[in-house]
């Protein structure tokens, strides 16, 4: 079955720290992921995607296929980067819009 | 250029009855879809449409069910409602293409309380 999990409903670092919201998926195919990500009293919003290789707002995420993973990562933390993040999974080849979605981790930076 | 806009934000219904939300995609947008999010289940695939025809469908009953005018703007409608379709309906526009060229921009949603 096609699957998204995001371990952490919670995570919580300091500014400056390295953060890493974790994603493993279930999928048989290749598959095409994505992170959104809605910031306090703001709309979902897509952060990045992995076909795209791109670094936004610092954050990058690599598409391990070995170990299934879609970890999001930043080397250091900001204030403005608390959110609620969702790792999503495209559950058919070429369609951006059939998401398949994790519950989401909640960021908090601390400062 | 305007976001994504549903109606209403907020609905209180009863149980059985049924209701109508609405979602006007970002002006050149074809491809409207709508999601459920519940805390329970995260966010849930519902429907696609483009060009006013249903391209991909999630797994809900037939409860559930869209559709789209020629202006691209969509309705979801929902009948015999339960207590269990309680949720955040979102909407999401797009222009429909590729992956590679055509995120997602998401509407705030309608809050759908059914008691």
């Amino acid at each position: 079955a096609q699957r998204v999990t995001q371990p952490e409903k919670l995570l919580s670092v300091f500014k400056g720290a390295p953060v890493e919201l974790k994603c493993n998926y279930s999928y048989s195919g290749s598959p095409e992921l994505f992170w959104y990500v809605q910031y306090s009293r703001q709309r979902l919003q897509l952060l990045l995607r992995h076909i795209s290789r791109e670094s936004i707002k610092g954050f990058t995420a690599d598409l391990n296929k070995g170990e299934t993973s879609f970890h999001l990562k930043k080397p250091f933390a900001q204030e403005e980067d608390s959110a609620m993040y969702y790792c999503a999974l495209s559950g058919q080849a070429g369609n951006n819009r059939k998401l398949i979605w994790g519950l989401g981790t909640s960021l908090a930076v601390n400062p | 250029k305007a976001g994504v806009t549903q109606t209403p934000r907020y609905l209180i219904k009863t149980r059985g009855q049924q209701v109508t939300l609405s979602c006007s995609p970002i002006s050149g947008h074809r491809s409207v879809s709508w999601y459920q999010q519940t805390p329970g289940q995260g966010l849930q695939f519902l429907f696609e449409y483009f060009s006013e025809t249903q391209r991909n469908k999630g797994n809900f009953p037939g409860r559930f069910s869209g559709r789209q005018f020629s202006n691209s703007r969509s309705e979801m409608n929902v009948s015999t409602l339960e207590l269990g379709d309680s949720a955040l309906y979102l909407c999401a526009s797009s222009f429909g293409s590729l992956v590679r060229s055509s995120p997602l921009h998401f509407g705030n949603g309608t809050r759908l309380t059914v008691t």
